[in-house]
């Protein structure tokens, strides 16, 4: 119940177009989803984050798409650039766990130029 | 704001040595500091969590007399990889967590044993 599925591996996309990461996950007491980027040999970067009150937050070329009733949410890169080309992970933590973040397995994106 | 640091950024050292590895939120006073480990190509696994003050708290299978985790201070946390082996090389990595719900990591830590 603690899982945080996340979909798909790897995506490969051409510059200028949009990717989208998907997670998914069980435990309706997650009140937290974050998104982090990682490049080789670097820790997380913390993305961007949302809280379940609302169904969506942008932050420049990322957002986030929430889907409580499904239990789902998303990110979507807008006009992907190569520098995009990194590892991203989505996270769900609540309060009943000291905030430990549950991760999800991984997205390797390419954006090739 | 909300910038973590970690030294050294890498370490090899010979086997059944131990190495500490230190944790610090530079602009921010971490009430809750996390301890991961990370394989090439995988997801962070969550070694422990630490509390200003109070034992570390360890995830199932983390041996704690192996890892030996002290936060000191609310602006410092340390590993230390007692009596290291080459199965304990990886990229370790901290993250620190203030009154919200943020998580911050740090850049990490590249251990190797030889």
């Amino acid at each position: 119940q603690q899982q945080v599925k996340q979909s798909p591996q790897s995506l490969i996309v051409q510059k200028g177009g949009i990717s989208i990461i998907n997670c998914a996950y069980e435990n309706t007491a997650f009140d937290y989803f974050p998104w982090y980027q990682q490049f080789p040999g670097k820790g997380p970067a913390l993305l961007i984050a949302i809280r379940p009150d609302v169904s969506e937050k942008k932050e420049g070329r990322f957002t986030i798409s929430f889907n409580k009733s499904a239990k789902q949410f998303s990110l979507h890169i807008m006009d992907s650039q190569p520098g995009d080309s990194a590892t991203y992970f989505c996270a769900a933590s609540w309060a009943g766990s000291a905030r430990q973040l549950t991760f999800g397995s991984g997205t390797q994106l390419t954006v090739l130029p | 704001g909300a910038v973590v640091s970690q030294h050294p950024s890498r370490v090899i050292c010979k086997s059944g040595t131990s190495v500490k590895i230190e944790c610090r939120s530079l602009d921010f006073q971490a009430t809750t500091m996390f301890w991961y480990r990370q394989f090439p190509k995988q997801s962070l696994m969550l070694m422990a969590t630490s509390n200003e003050g109070s034992k570390a708290t360890y995830e199932q299978g983390v041996e704690k007399d192996k890892f030996l985790i002290n936060h000191a201070s609310l602006t410092l946390s340390t590993l230390t990889v007692t009596s290291a082996h080459p199965e304990d090389s990886s990229f370790y990595i901290c993250s620190a967590s203030g009154k919200k719900y943020e998580q911050y990591f740090g850049p990490g830590t590249r251990l190797t044993v030889t």
